[in-house]
């Protein structure tokens, strides 16, 4: 079964609005979570660092203004695609280690119109 | 420079074939490595890691050239079922740290 949880699996939005993306750690503690996003034929790139308890980590040139992530407990995670534009149209996924192995979830394809 | 590449493919094998994929990485100081498989609109999953000694698990074998920062991953007797991108993957620190993946190589196994 699921050891990562990603909801919703799809979400269609109009352009300007926002968009919550849940990633759960579904039978162990994630004191850290991954954000990273897949656009068409690419590879998938790391977007931010999810900490619990602190401010996340983001990569160089992702807008923390506009992908807000919290962390506010040991297994959930979120991560918010704010005033949405078509751009912003891709495949999102979390991941989370567990021991030594990275578990993904199912990911969540964002459709920005 | 990416920092790990990987031909894209797609490599179309019949079934049965015995089907080998590359990838370069251009951190020294990539410490893991492993494989993912990662089949149309889905999440990554582990194949397998990659140690450098190589290593073998069923139909695949991966191998490791620290010195030449190259990773092969090789598949015997295809089957229909492999048909998926596998994802060349590197990290800088053992688990917990961020994954650096490549762009994946297409494989499709055909009748």
């Amino acid at each position: 079964g699921a050891v990562v949880s990603q909801h919703p699996s799809r979400v269609i939005c109009k352009s300007g609005t926002s968009v919550k993306i849940e990633c759960r750690s579904l039978d162990f503690q994630a004191t850290t979570m991954f954000w990273y996003r897949q656009f068409p034929k690419q590879s998938l790139m790391l977007m931010a660092t999810s900490n619990e308890g602190s401010k996340a980590t983001y990569e160089q040139g992702v807008e923390k203004d506009k992908f807000l992530i919290n962390h506010a407990s040991l297994t959930l995670s979120t991560l918010t695609v704010t005033s949405a534009h078509p751009e912003d149209s891709s495949f999102y996924i979390c991941s989370a280690f567990r021991n030594t192995e990275a578990f993904f979830g199912q990911g969540t394809r964002l459709t920005v119109v | 420079r990416k920092e790990v590449e990987q031909d894209p493919g797609p490599f179309n094998v019949p079934e049965g074939a015995t089907v080998a994929f590359n990838c370069t990485y251009s951190n020294s100081a990539s410490q893991s490595f492993f494989w993912y498989r990662q089949d149309c609109r889905k999440e990554p999953k582990l194949l397998m890691s990659v140690y450098s000694s190589g290593n073998e698990d069923g139909r695949f074998t991966a191998q490791l050239n620290r010195a030449s920062q190259y990773i092969s991953l090789l598949i015997r007797d295809s089957k229909l079922s492999d048909s998926a991108t596998y994802l060349c993957v590197v990290s800088e620190t053992g688990g917990g740290n961020k994954l650096t993946f490549g762009t994946g190589t297409q494989l499709k196994v055909e009748l």
